[in-house]
């Protein structure tokens, strides 16, 4: 059973640049969540998805965005990029809302210059 | 704001020692969970507590879970290279179970 497959793996954009993250999950998950990491502040949630739906959101700003397709892919888009936003982005799926059990695909390296 | 906190932040050991790490609230939790990440990699879900006071063992790593479901401990016996890496807990958010909670992780090197 494949795991969950994010891409790419590496980026480096510059500032005020935008870009758009892929995360495929789990086949028959259904439920995908992002989250930023960083050294100093560790994993901080983004955003899930369910159905098409965003059901819940952390506190970034308007910039981070999300969408989720019928097959349960989803990507997330981060505009007018700033430094502070080089981080490992982490998509993880669950079967389910309300399962906490999280898998994790191996991240995005964003870096911003 | 429910937080966890873990500790130590970083643990330097030698092949073969014993070590126990921790994951520490004010804030009950029901259910913790514990996971590995590597570098480069994403988080690997090791294990979930529910009830207070449970144990777990996976192979020579034991989990606890505190009786009031605030802590919880990860003890690793005879550490080996191979258990390098960050050692992750979270747990659900009371106010929106699907919303979890992370420490910020204890970093293990074991030394060959």
């Amino acid at each position: 059973k494949a795991g969950v497959t994010q891409t790419p793996r590496y980026l480096i954009k510059t500032r005020g640049q935008q870009v758009t993250l892929s995360c495929s999950p789990i086949s028959g998950h259904r439920s995908v969540s992002w989250y930023q990491q960083t050294p100093g502040q560790g994993l901080q949630f983004l955003f899930e998805y369910f159905s098409e739906t965003q059901r819940n959101k952390g506190n970034f700003p308007g910039r981070f965005s999300g969408r989720q397709f019928s097959n349960s892919r989803s990507e997330m888009n981060v505009s007018t990029l700033e430094l502070g936003d080089s981080a490992l982005y982490l998509c993880a799926s669950s079967l389910a809302l309300g399962r906490p059990e999280a898998f994790f695909g191996q991240g995005t390296r964003l870096t911003v210059v | 704001t429910q937080l966890l906190e873990q500790s130590p932040q970083f643990l330097s050991i030698q092949e073969g020692e014993n070590l126990t790490v921790y994951c520490n609230s004010s804030s009950v939790f029901s259910s913790l969970q514990w996971y590995r990440q590597e570098p480069g990699e994403g988080p690997v879900l090791l294990v979930t507590v529910v009830t207070g006071g449970e144990v777990k063992k996976l192979k020579r790593l034991t989990f606890q879970f505190g009786d009031a479901r605030k802590d919880s401990s990860l003890h690793i016996t005879a550490a080996q290279p191979g258990d390098t890496g960050l050692y992750l807990c979270a747990g659900p958010d009371a106010g929106n179970n699907r919303k979890l909670i992370w420490g910020l992780g204890t970093s293990l090197a074991v030394n060959p």
